[in-house]
């Protein structure tokens, strides 16, 4: 089992709907939570930063994180076709490594 | 933000030469960067983590004498694929962590990654 699991998709939505991307993980250690975005051919940018359990909002993203279910969530409202990416969630513990989920491939149609 | 630069973003070389990486923190002082590999549809691949002054630390099954890593200041980290070969080839992500002062600990942010083609 791996220690992070992402659904890989593809995930497709029309403009406009709310997106909603997950992580499960096993590893209890975990405190750091990150969602980044990556464009194809070029490096992931940092969405959504969370510290311990609980909601965070930025504009159109929400990330949430449930440490006893060990589940994180980011959401995604009124998306657009500028959204189009892979999504990485990523965590990590007391030490510096990170570990990422596969990724989910997501296409918002116009 | 905290911002990093990552050059070349594209190098294409011969067999048997050797490439040259550069990842900068422009904004904030990296007291540890990392080296990740990335293959096509594929998740981050970690190879190695550095801290400034320190040698770096190589992730298992990572050959330390062919992707040279230096880490001699705290906006700057080169990797050098020496000898390099066709299986080199890949996409090469650099990212950076800081001091907590900065406000960046615990982050990594990340360059905009080098592709390496060897011909």
């Amino acid at each position: 089992q791996k220690e992070v699991e992402q659904d890989p998709g593809p995930l497709s939505v029309p403009e406009g709907a709310i997106v909603s991307l997950n992580c499960t993980y096993s590893n209890s250690a975990f405190q750091y939570f990150m969602w980044y975005r990556q464009y194809s051919r070029k490096g992931p940018e940092l969405l959504m930063y969370t510290y311990s359990s609980g909601n965070k909002e930025d504009g159109r993203f929400t990330a949430q994180v449930d440490k006893s279910s060990k589940y994180i969530s980011l959401f995604i409202r009124d998306s657009q076709p500028s959204d189009s990416a892979t999504y990485l969630c990523a965590m990590k513990g007391g030490n510096e490594k990170l570990t990422f989920g596969t990724g989910t491939r997501l296409t918002i149609i116009p | 933000g905290a911002v990093v630069s990552q050059h070349p973003s594209w190098v294409i070389c011969k067999s048997g030469t050797s490439v040259k990486i550069e990842c900068r923190s422009l904004d904030f002082q990296a007291t540890t960067m990392f080296w990740y590999r990335q293959f096509p549809k594929q998740s981050l691949m970690l190879m190695a983590t550095s801290n400034e002054g320190s040698k770096a630390t190589y992730e298992q099954g990572v050959e330390k004498d062919k992707f040279l890593i230096n880490h001699a200041s705290l906006t700057l980290s080169t990797l050098t694929v020496t000898s390099a070969h066709p299986e080199d080839s890949s996409f090469y992500i650099c990212s950076a962590s800081g001091t907590s002062g900065s406000g960046v600990k615990n982050i990594q942010y990340f360059g905009a990654g080098t592709r390496l083609s060897v011909l």
